[in-house]
């Protein structure tokens, strides 16, 4: 299957800044790409979806001025959480889809926790 | 957000016994999608479905796109340890090429 890697795996930042998630699609080009978030024990939740060159389209109560998407490249997509809070402590994953291709394939997720 | 109804919640099985989880929703679902997640690690497809009524093996994992394309099922024959985890059922809304997912069934083998 396709390999998306995300980086950084874990990180641990302070109150009121920011921290940059990327998701790279390794082998393909990712047409879209999907970012969600998973509390300990809970399911995923989808936050937004972004298509490279345009905008992302953020799902209801996710704020898009925190949670900031760029999809620069068919490769490479980035989330960045804006002044966190120890709430948005979270585990966070991203997918990318091939077009033509159903199958979403999931990065290794980033734990985030904000102290 | 939307997710969707996935049952059991957990279970604890022994060795060798058959598992069986399913997921249902009042959508309509264009595809539908099967995964496996350990802790830590992001969720790893174990099987995708296309077509209403489609039923599709992975070794010991089977599992069947509904009629009405709105539930799906996984049964895993002759559980192992290795098969701990949580699954995680996902469908592509409609016309789009958003997942939703559901609940998540926290599967224990006990040896």
């Amino acid at each position: 299957g396709a390999v998306v890697s995300q980086h950084p795996s874990r990180v641990i930042c302070k109150s009121g800044t920011s921290v940059k998630i990327e998701c790279r699609s390794l082998d393909f080009q990712a047409t879209t790409m999907f970012w969600y978030r998973q509390f300990p024990k809970q399911s995923l939740m989808l936050m937004a979806t972004s298509n490279e060159g345009s905008k992302a389209t953020y799902e209801q109560g996710v704020e898009k001025d925190k949670f900031l998407i760029n999809h620069a490249s068919l490769t490479l997509s980035t989330l960045t959480v804006t002044s966190a809070h120890p709430e948005d402590s979270s585990f966070y994953i991203c997918s990318a889809g091939l077009q033509g291709v159903t199958e979403a394939f999931f990065g290794q997720g980033t734990r985030l926790t904000v102290v | 957000g939307q997710q969707l109804n996935q049952s059991p919640q957990s279970m604890f099985i022994q060795e060798g016994e058959d598992v069986s989880m399913n997921c249902t929703s009042s959508s309509i679902f264009n595809t539908w999608l099967w995964y496996k997640q350990e802790p830590g690690e992001g969720p790893v497809l174990l099987i995708a479905l296309y077509k209403a009524g489609e039923l599709t093996s992975n070794g010991r994992l089977t599992a069947q796109f509904g009629i009405t394309r709105k539930d799906s099922f996984l049964n895993i024959s002759a559980s192992i340890p290795s098969d701990v985890g949580i699954y995680f059922c996902a469908g592509q809304l409609w016309g789009t090429y958003k997942y939703i997912f559901g609940t998540g069934t926290r599967l224990k083998v006990l040896a």
